[in-house]
């Protein structure tokens, strides 16, 4: 069973990096099947797309957020990761990893549970 | 950008009763059309995927329809469990991107 897992700090300070890292088990990272991804979601509201990366390292981000996100992947570790910069309290948010299908969904089939970020001095 | 619009933003039925769920695009999304299910607490479930697949698990009473800018999801016979919030979601092609819907809240009447 495919299962994703995010951790990360959960309080960052106004101004600084957020990162986080999500960890996979139960597929084959490398497959050329899937992309990677991170959504964000504040509390009470809808879903926000933040980026996606491909095994292969290529990335595609959301552009309102494109200046200050940065996605990589470690394949050796089953992990991919998320960097925010310049965070501020807009950021606060619950942060899931998920994975893309895309050869058949073009939907992301696989979540993390999420885990929240707040943003605050 | 694909500007996804769901409507109603709540939607209020009895157990047993049929859910009509709209997501309207600002232009066409070549039917990569995604529904998901969230409950409290919980992440998203995929339910529908490319307009009307139901995804792995997913009840037969789930259902997905449409074309073009507008998609419809529907319950028929609502059971307790139902009762959550719905999301659609769209990927465009170029560039790569996806994009949800605000969601629709089905609570119980």
């Amino acid at each position: 069973q495919v299962q994703l897992q995010e951790s990360g700090p959960g309080l960052v300070k106004p101004s600084q990096t957020l990162s986080l890292t999500c960890s996979v088990s139960g597929v084959s990272f490398s497959s050329d099947s899937y992309y990677w991804s991170w959504i964000r979601q504040p509390a009470g509201k809808g879903l926000e797309w933040i980026g996606r990366i491909y095994v292969g390292g290529g990335t595609n981000y959301n552009p309102s957020l494109e200046s200050r996100v940065t996605l990589s992947i470690d394949t050796s570790k089953n992990q991919f990761s998320l960097s925010l910069n310049s965070v501020t309290a807009a950021d606060t948010a619950v942060y899931y990893c998920a994975r893309v299908e895309e050869q058949v969904l073009s939907a992301f089939d696989f979540w993390g549970p999420g885990t929240l970020v707040t943003v605050s001095a | 950008e694909t500007v996804l619009t769901q409507s109603p933003a709540i939607l209020s039925l009895s157990p047993g009763e049929r859910a009509t769920l709209s997501c309207r695009a600002s232009q066409s999304v070549d039917g990569y059309l995604a529904w998901y299910q969230q409950k409290p607490g919980q992440a998203p479930r995929l339910l529908i995927y490319d307009t009307s697949n139901r995804a792995t698990g997913i009840p037969a009473r789930f259902s997905g329809s449409g074309s073009g800018t507008d998609f419809t999801l529907t319950i028929t016979s609502l059971a307790p469990e139902d009762f959550a919030v719905y999301y659609c979601q769209q990927r465009a092609n170029w560039p790569p991107s996806y994009s949800f819907g605000q969601g629709t809240k089905l609570e119980i009447k």
